[in-house]
């Protein structure tokens, strides 16, 4: 069966340090890889998605950046983080091309920047 | 654009039935889908309706007006541990899953 992992679970980082949260998939190739937001008490914003390794799509303008350096692995980095930055972070994966709507969902990771 | 719009919060109580609306402005979705968040948890995948239509699981019921640009989710039975945010999702086939969320709807379900 198909599993997603991402850590770390949770982090404090202060303003203008680096981020990575880090995304794997287990049990399937060639899988659609997504990073979205949440924020406190808000929808899901999609931030990047990758249909291949070193395939990266960003769907909003930030200070974040993903890379896909391997089939089954996502990382969601940032040189400077800001405060609004803040938020809870899904990393999740689909099969490839049109599967129904269906996509699955890591642990998440709650950032917090002070 | 593209957006779907849900109530904020429903409120009801064990053993009844509750109905969360989703309406929708976009003529690019092919598909609307369901998914359930409990507090500090993952989205977990719910229902998906891609015809016009009721689709049953279980408790859960979803429906689907294209036409209309609305759809909404059945909750039967309602237990306690259904207390969680259900989200409406459309599809949007660019060659992969790009789904936009809904507002979200918080449901407290009480004794």
């Amino acid at each position: 069966s198909q599993t997603i992992h991402q850590w770390p679970a949770t982090l404090v980082q202060p303003v203008g340090s680096p981020l990575s949260l880090e995304c794997t998939v287990e049990g399937t190739s060639n899988p659609n890889l997504y990073w979205y937001r949440q924020a406190a008490g808000r929808g899901l914003q999609l931030l990047f998605y990758s249909v291949g390794i070193g395939q990266i799509s960003s769907e909003v303008p930030q200070n974040l950046s993903a890379s896909r350096p391997q089939d089954r692995q996502f990382i969601l980095s940032s040189k400077k983080l800001l405060l609004s930055d803040s938020g809870f972070y899904l990393c999740a994966w689909s099969t490839t091309g049109f599967s129904g709507n269906t996509i699955y969902f890591g642990e998440g990771s709650w950032l917090t920047v002070v | 654009g593209q957006s779907l719009e849900q109530p904020s919060e429903v409120t009801a109580v064990e053993g009844a039935i509750v109905q969360i609306n989703c309406t929708y402005q976009t003529s690019g979705f092919y598909g609307l889908s369901w998914y359930q968040q409990h507090d500090g948890g993952a989205p977990t995948f719910l229902s998906y309706n891609a015809l016009d239509g009721l689709e049953e699981t279980g408790r859960f019921s979803s429906f689907l007006s294209r036409s209309d640009s609305y759809g909404y989710l059945l909750l039967q039975e309602l237990q306690m541990k259904d207390s969680a945010s259900y989200f409406c999702a459309g599809g949007l086939n660019t060659g992969f899953q790009k789904l936009v969320f809904g507002t979200g709807t918080r449901l407290l379900v009480s004794p």
